[in-house]
């Protein structure tokens, strides 16, 4: 059963930079998943930040992606989140996720989230 | 941008059954997921690719995809299915989208 676990500061100050890391365990992050961060501000809904291939292949959400660095490292099976630039408004409990993907004849390609970590609340105050 | 829409709040007899509806765009073309989101803990997925139940999710839950809205439904709801719910799609040109989401009450 793969397991994930967020871990980072949960207090970051305005201007600064969100880092957090995802462990990933009961499994190796070098396999045909995607691995995504996913973030919710308090009392809201969901929103993608991102996804990182073991192969170091990403993709960002667009309204974030200037400010976003998702990266990997295998030896440790874990990948990491940097958001710049933060804000009040970037206050929100941050997930890690395993994406599983694939496509049917069917119905296309899909990509959904089969494991998500814990998650951890990052707060953007001075 | 894609959007999808569900309604904000959804309220059922314990016993009974809900139905959560998500609205958009041509969705039945697409591959729905859908997750459960109990108060304080991560979301869990509960169906992915419009109606298959992930080990472990009781049959209770059951998904259907077609023209413009998709649709989770728990029959026999029980206190522990109160929950919020999200459904989610993909695609190459807009990426990951998530549902409005909508709160389950168990009545």
């Amino acid at each position: 059963q793969v397991q994930l676990q967020e871990s980072g500061p949960g207090l970051v100050k305005p201007s600064g930079t969100l880092s957090l890391t995802c462990a990933v365990s009961g499994g190796s992050i070098n396999t045909s998943n995607w691995w995504s961060w996913v973030r919710q501000p308090p009392g809201k809904g969901l929103e993608w930040i991102g996804e990182i291939y073991h192969s170091g292949s990403t993709n960002y959400n667009p309204s974030l992606k200037s400010r976003v660095t998702i990266s990997v490292d295998k030896s440790k099976n874990q990948f990491s989140l940097k958001l710049s630039s933060v804000t009040a408004a970037d206050t929100a409990v941050y997930y890690c996720a395993r994406v599983s993907w694939g496509y049917y004849h069917s119905s296309g390609y899909f990509r959904g989230f089969d494991y998500w970590g814990q998650g951890t609340l990052v707060t953007v105050s001075s | 941008s894609y959007e999808l829409t569900q309604p904000l709040s959804v309220s059922v007899a314990l016993g009974q059954t809900a139905r959560i509806t998500c609205g958009g765009n041509n969705i039945g073309s697409k591959n729905v997921h859908w997750y459960q989101q109990r108060p304080g803990q991560a979301p869990v997925l509960v169906i992915y690719r419009d109606s298959n139940r992930p080990s472990g999710i009781p049959e209770r839950f059951s998904g259907s995809n077609s023209g413009n809205t998709a649709t989770l439904t728990i029959s026999r709801a029980q206190a522990g299915d109160e929950a919020d719910y999200y459904c989610q799609v993909w695609d190459s040109s807009t990426s990951y989208v998530f549902g409005t989401g909508t709160k389950v009450t168990v009545l």
